[in-house]
């Protein structure tokens, strides 16, 4: 089945831990992508990768870091989560940037 | 700077009725143009989707939406709403410029009365 897959699903930490939410896709996707999903401000971009080894920058990418070492892995890395990073996190990934997302089933993050 | 809007931030309907929900965008280039669904306690799935010919689009579920280039408009419809389309609708555009990304309104939230 085709599917984007995000782990862990829910996750509560503590200020200042260190954390990796990983994603993975087994379409063979080239593009994918990390948001935050925030009651009313919809879904914001965090960073993007267009294939393995590139990656840049979304709307908000500030706290964050991400890799792309094989095609189907893009994890999403807090290296000091702070309270403001608590929100809902989607990975997707696309065969063409400008094509259909297909999004994973989300990440519930609460930084205390 | 591109953007997109959506208008209705909570829509009320009992069943039954007629739905619109409007999505405006800002750019003046060629443009890729999405519904995406988010039902409770899911993830994201494409409702619909327009690229290119037939400015009516028809999606899953009986949704259709019009493209309208002079108005910068994409809005959401469905002639009939029923209780499970209760969800949260959000409208998103891709752009071909030289630094292409996918922006994505702040997204409506639908509920239906039974």
């Amino acid at each position: 089945e085709a599917q984007v897959t995000q782990n862990p699903r829910y996750l509560i930490t503590v200020t200042g831990k260190k954390l990796t939410v990983t994603c993975s896709q087994n379409m063979n996707h080239e593009y994918m992508s990390w948001y935050r999903q925030d009651p009313g401000l919809g879904l914001r971009q965090i960073y993007y990768s267009m294939n393995v080894e590139v990656t840049d920058k979304g709307d908000v990418p500030e706290g964050y870091k991400v890799s792309r070492k094989e095609k189907r892995n893009f994890p999403l890395i807090l290296e000091s989560p702070s309270p403001n990073q608590t929100s809902l996190y989607f990975c997707a990934s696309t065969p063409g940037y400008t094509d259909t997302q297909y999004f994973g089933p989300g990440t519930r993050l609460t930084v205390l | 700077a591109q953007s997109v809007s959506q208008h209705n931030h909570h829509v009320i309907l009992s069943e039954a009725a007629s739905l619109e929900l409007g999505c405006n965008y800002s750019y003046g280039g060629t443009v890729n143009l999405f519904w995406y669904v988010q039902y409770p306690g899911q993830h994201l799935q494409l409702l619909l989707k327009y690229f290119s010919g037939d400015p009516l689009v028809k999606g899953i579920k009986g949704f259709e939406a019009e493209f309208i280039k002079s108005k910068f408009s994409f809005n959401l419809r469905k002639p009939s709403v029923q209780w499970s389309d209760t969800a949260e609708y959000f409208c998103a555009v891709t752009t071909y410029s030289s630094a292409s990304k996918i922006i994505f309104g702040s997204g409506t939230r639908l509920s239906i009365r039974p």
